[in-house]
């Protein structure tokens, strides 16, 4: 079982829904989750910090669920320009950071 | 202050030539990450240094691949004898706690073996 999956997609998300996904990671003692973007195999740039109580960035949510070893992100209103894709990031102690294999999303008009 | 500055953005070698790929952290920045990201395929974590130490080297193949953090200069990372499944882009992160928050990304060398 890999460390972090994610479902490749691409999901196809119409201009303006709302869409979500979610990444599931195998140690149970990781500590730190973060969701990344990256764009065209540009650098990823960091998009937020996933908290254990569940955090909102404008129109990006990110939750966690550490019994069920998930995280998860949705994007509501979608723009063109948040297509892209979502990298989930786990980090375990010793500051290994492990990427998951990415979600693609592609928002149409 | 200047970003994650990887060099060379592209570089091309021959099958059983060497590789050097050099990543200077951003200034304050002493934890240094290198990834390696195949056609389709995420980011897999190679190896994570410290000033002058290799704290995790779990993802570096046996063979080959090295990498060092001298307390003067740029990361490198040496691929010696490349073949042609080490083409892939390589990327360098550096952070200034190792904390994922404070990660930032150079642009990544794209290496071609021929």
């Amino acid at each position: 079982r890999k460390e972090v999956e994610q479902d490749p997609g691409p999901f196809n998300v119409p201009e303006g829904a709302t869409v979500a996904f979610n990444c599931t990671y195998s140690n149970s003692a990781s500590q730190s989750f973060f969701w990344y973007r990256q764009d065209c195999r540009k650098e990823p740039k960091l998009l937020m910090s996933v908290y254990s109580s569940g955090n909102e960035d404008g129109r990006f949510t990110a939750q966690l669920n550490r019994a069920s070893q998930y995280i998860s992100l949705l994007i509501r209103d979608s723009k063109l320009s948040d297509s892209a894709t979502y990298l989930c990031v786990v980090q375990a102690a010793g500051n290994k950071l492990t990427f998951g294999g990415g979600t693609r999303v592609l928002v149409k008009p | 202050n200047a970003g994650v500055m990887q060099n060379p953005r592209h570089l091309v070698r021959r099958r059983g030539q060497e590789a050097r790929l050099r990543c200077s952290p951003m200034k304050g920045h002493s934890h240094v990450y290198w990834y390696r990201q195949l056609p389709e395929e995420g980011l897999k974590f190679m190896v994570y240094l410290q000033k002058e130490n290799i704290i995790d080297e779990s993802g570096m193949p046996k063979e080959r691949f090295s990498a060092e953090f001298p307390k003067e200069g740029p990361s490198i990372l040496r691929i010696q004898q490349v073949v042609r499944g080490d083409s892939a882009a390589y990327f360098c992160a550096s952070s200034p706690t190792g904390l994922g928050e404070k990660l930032f990304f150079g642009s990544g060398t794209q290496l071609s073996v021929l």
